[in-house]
């Protein structure tokens, strides 16, 4: 029963460095999120998936990236880290859009770039 | 743009009070409205979901109503313990976007002490 599981839980980079988040889905979901939460911003939407081989951007994509070439994986990229980027990142899932189902999320990655 | 907000932003309870937390929202075109609780350096979880139809829903010590004409909704927590300290997150699911995604107020941090 493992539902929305986040890769890795805590990271540290240099300004510059690049890295992957991976979320990962056993609830056969076909929306899928990233978030990102900062202190007196509350969450707020990077991109999100609607299905297996889409993306489409949220609130706030610049300087980020994803992919979603399998239906149970959605993947968050840093090409060149930025002390900004410094987050927890939430991942989500939902079996519709979520506005419609309820959403799952992991536990969160929380980045600092140094 | 749909916005979400929350008052209290922190609320300090004794044991045993029952409570109200409110979310207000601008946009009243919503497919449904869901609370999450928070807890620190975790995940969210889904505590209750009110689909725009509804008035209310309940789940143990916890009711959350929906008035969506005037953009309003409340989770009120009977008889409130030292484990229900956390952060209650709404956010509302938006009925006019082409693929819906969640818009989330910052929260209410609470604190019941013993």
């Amino acid at each position: 029963n493992a539902g929305v599981t986040q890769t890795p839980k805590f990271r540290v980079l240099k300004t510059g460095q690049s890295m992957t988040l991976l979320c990962a889905q056993d609830m056969n979901h076909e929306y899928m999120y990233w978030y990102r939460q900062d202190p007196g911003m509350g969450l707020r939407l990077i991109h999100y998936s609607v299905g297996e081989g889409t993306t489409a951007k949220g609130e706030v994509p610049d300087g980020y990236n994803v992919s979603r070439l399998k239906k149970q994986n959605f993947l968050l990229g840093l090409e060149s880290a930025a002390p900004s980027q410094t987050s927890v990142y939430f991942c989500a899932s939902s079996y519709t859009g979520t506005g419609a189902t309820e959403a799952f999320f992991g536990q969160g990655t929380r980045l600092t770039v140094v | 743009k749909q916005e979400v907000t929350q008052i209290p932003a922190a609320l300090s309870v004794p044991e045993g009070e029952n409570l109200v937390l409110n979310c207000s929202f601008t946009d009243s075109a919503i497919y449904n409205l869901q609370w999450f609780r928070q807890d620190p350096g975790k995940g969210l979880t889904s505590l209750l979901l009110i689909q725009s139809s509804q008035r209310e829903q309940t789940s143990g010590r916890l009711n959350a109503s929906l008035d969506k004409s005037s953009g309003r909704s409340t989770l009120y927590i009977a008889a409130s313990q030292p484990g229900d300290s956390a952060t209650y997150l709404c956010a509302v699911g938006l009925a006019d976007s082409g693929y819906s995604t969640l818009t989330f107020g910052k929260g209410t941090m609470l604190l019941v002490s013993p």
